[in-house]
């Protein structure tokens, strides 16, 4: 059970910003939502993560909202190279103090010329 | 920082043969993670350790599938008597902290398995 809903797919034209949405109402209040893509043949790439507040790095933004049901992750210039599968994840606990990523389906962004 | 590496990136088989898939995490790292990938199925956990120790097997498919991790910087997944439908790609990943919630994963580029 991934505990989160996306879209299956999305596009995005190059240069624009790209905002993927992901639904976790099931979140409990001491889990993380993480984000990863995967490239054709690749492994998943981590991107970002975070608990309650918004965080942004060099690679993207996150967006959670206040009550934590729901996620948005924003690539603020897409380029071609960020055609890829994206997954929003809760990291939910494993046993004693351990914990686990379950991946669901994911988004395609194709980002378009 | 050399990431997490994996060997081979390609194993062909043929059923009934045994495969052996191997992992160095990356270095300091506590927690270590098989990941399984097919069309069908998407991304599936199948095991992962922390501190060497197994701490959650719950993925794996079943008793021909077997994990070790004999140390920090080594891990094997094992398949016996290996079938077609284990063809897919197993990715291994490492963590700073499994006991964490606030730890990345990073992954390798993967072994991709196929069985005839």
């Amino acid at each position: 059970d991934a505990k989160t809903t996306q879209p299956p797919s999305m596009d995005c034209a190059e240069g624009r910003a790209a905002n993927l949405p992901c639904n976790h109402s099931t979140i409990s209040g001491n889990e993380y939502v993480y984000w990863y893509r995967q490239i054709h043949s690749q492994g998943p790439q981590y991107i970002i993560h975070g608990l309650k507040n918004n965080e942004t790095n060099e690679m993207a933004s996150l967006i959670i909202t206040e009550d934590r049901k729901s996620s948005t992750l924003i690539l603020p210039h897409a380029t071609l190279r960020d055609t890829a599968v994206y997954y929003c994840i809760v990291r939910v606990k494993s046993g004693g103090s351990n914990y686990k990523l379950t991946f669901g389906k994911g988004t395609l962004l194709t980002v378009n010329p | 920082d050399a990431g997490v590496i994996q060997s081979p990136r390609h194993e062909v088989t043929e059923m009934g043969q045994e495969v052996t898939l191997r992992c160095k995490p990356i270095s300091g790292h506590n927690s270590l993670f098989w990941y399984r990938q097919t069309m069908m199925r998407g991304l599936e956990l199948l095991i992962y350790f922390n501190n060497n120790v197994p701490i959650d097997d719950s993925g794996m498919p079943e008793d021909r599938f077997s994990a070790k991790m004999p140390n920090a910087s080594f891990s094997t997944l094992k398949i016996q008597p290996s079938e077609p439908r284990d063809s897919a790609v197993y990715f291994c990943a490492s963590s700073p902290a499994a006991g964490s919630g606030n730890s990345p994963l990073h992954f390798g580029n993967g072994t991709r398995l196929t069985v005839t």
